[in-house]
């Protein structure tokens, strides 16, 4: 079973410049999540989604960042404009969305890095 | 406000003894705690979960003991191995699969 496929990797960027991440989940998975993860933290949520709909936006910087999921499927990340402190590694994960163990299956991420 | 806290940035052990690692949270309304372990340059894997109806949870040599008095879990791998060298998340759940993390402990299992 393939994992979750997230794209670039590795991006550098300057201040205010864009920034855009892609993320395939696993094949059926109805919820994805976009965390953020500061070097010495832990993930951060930034969005849920359920399907192709928003659950939870609570905690994004909607000034500045914004994400989609379209046909329920696969999902980006974009930021504009990026700022120094956006620096951390994104990650996309994915679950079943029915299940009660609450387990998500992460991606490798994508480090940004804002100079 | 720190929910989920994991005091101890760092931990080593020898292989073949025991790793304990600890995890306190605050939040009286997580209803399910995981671990979860990362590698350098992966994402996090899921290791270990448990429920708030339960006290401990055992899976070959990783057992999560819960004690919901005190509001805290804790991790034991035993025994260590060097392949267990990573950064270990403690996680809870409140509602729909919103996981709060703490900030790693980073594990290193010496030969």
């Amino acid at each position: 079973e393939a994992g979750v496929a997230q794209s670039p990797r590795y991006k550098i960027i300057e201040k205010r410049q864009s920034v855009a991440f892609w993320c395939n989940p696993i094949s059926g998975h109805a919820t994805l999540y976009w965390y953020q993860q500061i070097l010495g933290q832990g993930p951060k949520l930034l969005i849920q989604f359920q399907n192709n709909g928003v659950v939870d936006d609570s905690q994004l910087p909607k000034d500045r960042f914004s994400a989609e999921r379209l046909k329920g499927v696969d999902s980006t990340l974009k930021i504009q404009p990026a700022k120094l402190e956006d620096s951390a590694v994104y990650l996309c994960a994915s679950s079943l969305g029915t299940s009660d163990t609450g387990e998500l299956f992460f991606g490798e991420g994508s480090r940004l890095t804002v100079l | 406000d720190q929910q989920v806290k994991q005091n101890s940035p760092s931990l080593s052990v020898q292989e073949g003894r025991i790793s304990i690692l600890n995890c306190d949270y605050t939040n009286s309304m997580f209803d399910y705690f995981l671990w979860y372990k990362k590698y350098p340059a992966e994402g996090p894997t899921f290791l270990i979960s448990i429920s708030s109806i339960k006290d401990k949870n055992e899976d070959g040599r990783f057992t999560v003991f819960l004690n919901k008095s005190a509001k805290h879990l804790s991790l034991h791998i035993v025994p260590s191995q060097p392949g267990d060298s990573a950064v270990y998340f403690c996680a809870a759940r409140a509602g729909s699969y919103q996981l709060t993390f703490g900030k790693g402990t980073k594990l290193s299992v010496i030969p």
